[in-house]
């Protein structure tokens, strides 16, 4: 069973500053998801990443496969990005294994 | 709204009780996964199914947990003879089936189950 690791758990920023949320893994994977979730409970998909790196706005994933590691940044963070980051990989037999979360305040 | 609907958004029940989920998947998507969230954690998988076909089920889902998706359309959760520790948040999630567990998922906003 894959190991999901995601640091910190928690994270208080103020707006403006630079974001990183790490997640490592133990088994070889064959894509790496990053999701949001709001309170309550709405979880939205922001990245699927087999290699390399994505960008969308604010955000960018970069995954190592070579260090089962992947980190999302938010460039100049902002209040609505408060929410909960999850790290979720794909590629075993029993669906996605997720991380606990980060919780992300970004205060103004 | 053509995303993944579930009902009831909340459900509170007495111990040994009988409770059935629905979930509503986006409608060309083959997959549709459940997960169970619990206070602080991240979620975690129960089952998936291929179109009508279970395909997986995790070690986490007992006896008194079925799934059904009978004509590859909605799917249902039931939990017999419902446990305080039952109390989750019950997420459904569907994706278009291509890519296996790479495709993305497309999340519903779940399910509260509360037993007293």
């Amino acid at each position: 069973k894959n190991e999901v690791e995601q640091s910190p758990q928690n994270l208080t920023a103020q707006e403006g500053e630079f974001i990183t949320i790490n997640c490592s893994y133990s088994v070889g994977i064959s894509a790496l998801h990053w999701l949001q979730q709001h309170p309550g409970g709405g979880i939205v998909s922001l990245f699927m990443l087999s290699s390399g790196k994505k960008k969308h706005g604010r955000l960018i994933a970069t995954i190592n496969i070579q260090e089962k590691h992947s980190s999302l940044h938010i460039t100049a963070s902002h209040p609505r990005d408060s929410a909960v980051y999850i790290c979720a990989v794909g590629g075993g037999a029993d669906g996605l294994t997720f991380g606990k979360g980060t919780h992300l305040i970004i205060q103004p | 709204d053509t995303g993944v609907s579930q009902d009831p958004r909340h459900k509170i029940t007495k111990r040994g009780q009988n409770v059935t989920f629905r979930c509503d998947p986006i409608s060309e998507h083959n997959r549709l996964y459940w997960y169970r969230q619990t206070l602080g954690q991240g979620p975690e998988f129960l089952t998936y199914f291929q179109n009508e076909a279970q395909l997986e089920k995790s070690r986490l889902l007992s006896d008194r947990f079925s799934a059904e998706r009978p004509k590859g359309s909605f799917s249902t959760l039931e939990i017999q003879r419902t446990e305080q520790g039952d109390s989750a948040m019950y997420l459904c999630a569907s994706s278009l089936g291509r890519g296996g567990h790479t495709d993305t998922q497309y999340f519903g906003p779940g399910t509260r189950l509360t037993v007293l």
